[in-house]
């Protein structure tokens, strides 16, 4: 059974440009979330999705959009770069639509991305 | 206010001993979830434990117990016969509703420390 994974590891990016962050979801699983956690802060819920379709999306603005593809793999696009937006970027998997029970979620190792 | 409120911010423990970590929540739904999640060093969550709202008895999963008191809307970690490898930050984390968007809040954490 293969993990979550997520690519790159390690990003640089500076103010203003794009990004694209990569992650492949545990094997059997359709559902994919993405978190923003910022340095000594907990993790903030940017989006879900559930076969292709946004699930629900937390207090983030358009400029953080996804995509989730038939195999089930996901992207986060961050458009406009700000230095805020410096975090640890990590994705879940999990199976369910995530909306009851227990949906326990599998956890990537994360994306950092430094914004200069 | 906030929905999920972890007043520890380091917790120190004696190797073999028990400790408790504590996370206040609030929420108006009748309907919901808590978990508790383990993030080393290395930065990838790793679910402990479950607790459903309508669940009577508290969650255990091995070393982990959730003293969940729903009245004072608390759900306390309790992790027994501390290891070594118990050394990391320790989120909670609170799903509401059962229906429709899922939108997951996460806590700032307990830094946890196990010493010989």
């Amino acid at each position: 059974e293969t993990g979550v994974t997520q690519s790159p590891t390690h990003l640089i990016k500076t103010r203003g440009q794009q990004v694209t962050l990569r992650c492949s979801s545990q094997s059997g699983h359709n559902t994919v979330s993405w978190y923003q956690q910022a340095l000594g802060q907990g993790p903030q819920f940017i989006f879900q999705y559930y076969r292709e379709e946004e699930n629900g999306r937390g207090n983030f603005p358009p400029r953080f959009s996804g995509l989730q593809f038939p195999n089930y793999s996901s992207e986060l696009n961050v458009n406009a770069l700000e230095l805020d937006d410096s975090a640890l970027y990590l994705c879940a998997s999990s199976l369910a639509e995530g909306t009851s029970g227990k949906d326990e979620q599998f956890f990537g190792p994360g994306t950092r991305l430094t914004v200069l | 206010a906030q929905k999920i409120t972890q007043t520890q911010p380091g917790m120190f423990v004696q190797e073999k001993e028990a400790v408790t970590l504590d996370c206040t929540y609030d929420t108006s739904d009748q309907s919901y979830g808590l978990f508790w999640y383990k993030q080393p060093s290395s930065g990838e969550m790793i679910f402990l434990i479950y607790q459903g709202s309508y669940d009577e008895q508290n969650a255990t999963e091995g070393r982990y117990s959730l003293n969940f008191q729903k009245a004072r809307k608390s759900a306390n970690l309790v992790i027994s016969a501390s290891q070594l490898g118990d050394s990391a930050m320790y989120f909670c984390a609170m799903r509401e509703g059962s229906g429709g968007s899922y939108i997951p809040t996460f806590g700032r954490g307990t830094s946890l420390i196990v010493h010989p």
